[in-house]
């Protein structure tokens, strides 16, 4: 079913360190992961997307871990900059269904 | 990138009233538009799915004679809400997607508030 979060998990890291945001999904069955960035009153921004064939997947400064066996994916952002606060969501889906669902989300804050 | 667009921006309005909201593919056809609506530090739930020319699909829960969903053209899908109350009041957000693919893209949003 779709995922409800009442309260936003808070990440809090210095500018310069390495962020590493989590996200855990329930169907087994999905099959393509995306991670969206979100700033306050704007609509989500696609970073990455990762299919269920790899485990890993680089861009640019960003890097998405999945690990199917326990149904896990992580965002991992290099070198966090203050522009890079703002709430994450992971969503999924799988093959046939070109809706989304989204996770709870995360709030990023970077302490300059 | 492909641009998708929302109007208005914010819209305030009078609880028992109707507000519609526009969302446009700027420069591809979305065969397939979502809405989504966000409360406050809440994840995006997905209240419809429209394909251009058939009626909308909704998701669980959602009442389809409230949210009045028009996809008329393939660059223009409309939500409305009907006789709106305070708890309508949310962010809703339409994201188009491009021929079968799962190329898609998210507009800006809209703040409704309903007073």
């Amino acid at each position: 079913g779709e995922s409800v979060g009442l309260h936003l998990p808070t990440l809090s890291v210095q500018e310069g360190d390495n962020s590493i945001i989590n996200c855990a999904y329930s169907n087994s069955a999905s099959d393509y992961f995306i991670w969206y960035k979100q700033e306050s009153g704007k609509g989500p921004q696609f970073i990455i997307d990762i299919r269920s064939n790899m485990d890993k997947r680089q861009g640019q400064r960003v890097t998405v871990l999945l690990n199917k066996t326990v149904k896990h994916l992580s965002l991992q952002i290099a070198a966090t900059q203050p522009g890079d606060s703002a709430v994450y969501f992971c969503a999924e889906t799988y093959t046939g269904r070109r809706a989304l669902t989204f996770g709870s989300g995360t709030r990023l804050q970077v302490q300059p | 990138g492909a641009v998708v667009s929302q109007h208005p921006s914010w819209v305030i309005c009078k609880s028992g009233t109707s507000v519609k909201i526009e969302c446009r593919s700027l420069d591809f056809q979305a065969t397939t538009m979502f809405w989504y609506r966000q409360f406050p530090k809440q994840s995006l739930m997905l209240m419809a799915t429209s394909n251009e020319g058939s009626k909308a699909t909704y998701e669980q829960g959602v009442e389809k004679d409230k949210f009045l969903i028009n996809h008329a053209s393939l660059t223009l899908s409309t939500l409305t809400v009907t006789s709106a109350h305070p708890e309508d009041s949310s962010f809703y957000i339409c994201r188009a997607a491009r021929g079968t693919s799962y190329e898609q893209y998210f507009g800006p949003g809209t703040r409704l508030t309903v007073t």
